[in-house]
């Protein structure tokens, strides 16, 4: 199984512009996250969704938007990046319910001129 | 909000050694415990999960335990290895994951 699939792998943007970064899981997870890491302050999490038609703010969800596109796939829009979104995002999923294990996808290391 | 935090922050140690890594959380109505291992560049691969009701969990060299009332988890990992070095990251669950920001382990070969 391939897990948590996180496209692209790196991108560089000029401030302004917009891309949207895409995730899929083959794990039949109904629950799927967005999360940013930046050195020094940890993962903290943009957008959740806990099932299929739902999504959620987390704490920095600021300058983001997200689309659960089906059960498999929970995309993260950046409309108008800002450098200040530099960072390396991460897409997790599990199954749903509160004490199920997470899995992670390999990143995306988006870069913002 | 719940704080998590790790301690240290790095560590270095000769090949062989038993260690142990810290992580402790603000809050104690947590659903479970996830410990994660992170390589430069790499994504989070998923050690140990030790549910709210256990105190343990064991992966081969590595174990985990949990003191929800006191609000600490420890990962044990035992005749460390240089393919142990890595970046470790614990995480308290709820509808969410709140992370610490890692111990950095260096095992000299």
């Amino acid at each position: 199984n391939a897990g948590v699939t996180q496209t692209p792998k790196f991108q560089v943007l000029k401030t302004g512009q917009s891309m949207t970064l895409q995730c899929a899981q083959d794990m039949n997870h109904n629950s799927m996250y967005w999360y940013r890491q930046d050195p020094g302050m940890g993962l903290r999490l943009i957008y959740y969704s806990a099932s299929e038609g739902t999504t959620d703010k987390g704490e920095v969800p600021n300058g983001y938007n997200v689309s659960r596109l089906n059960k498999r796939e929970f995309s993260l829009r950046l409309e108008s990046a800002a450098p200040s979104q530099t960072s390396v995002y991460f897409c997790a999923s599990r199954e749903q319910g509160m004490n199920t294990e997470a899995f992670f996808g390999q990143g995306t290391r988006l870069t913002v001129v | 909000k719940q704080e998590v935090t790790q301690i240290p922050a790095a560590l270095s140690v000769p090949e062989g050694e038993n260690l142990v890594l810290n992580c402790s959380f603000t809050d104690s109505a947590i659903y479970n415990l996830q410990w994660f291992r992170q390589d430069p560049g790499k994504g989070l691969t998923s050690l140990l999960l030790i549910q709210s009701s256990q105190r343990e969990q064991t992966s081969g060299r590595l174990n985990a335990s949990l003191d929800k009332s006191s609000g600490r988890s420890t990962l044990y990992i035992a005749a460390s290895q240089p393919g142990d070095s890595a970046t470790y990251l614990c995480a308290a669950t709820g509808n969410q994951f709140y992370f610490g920001t890692g111990t950095s382990l260096t095992v000299i070969p």
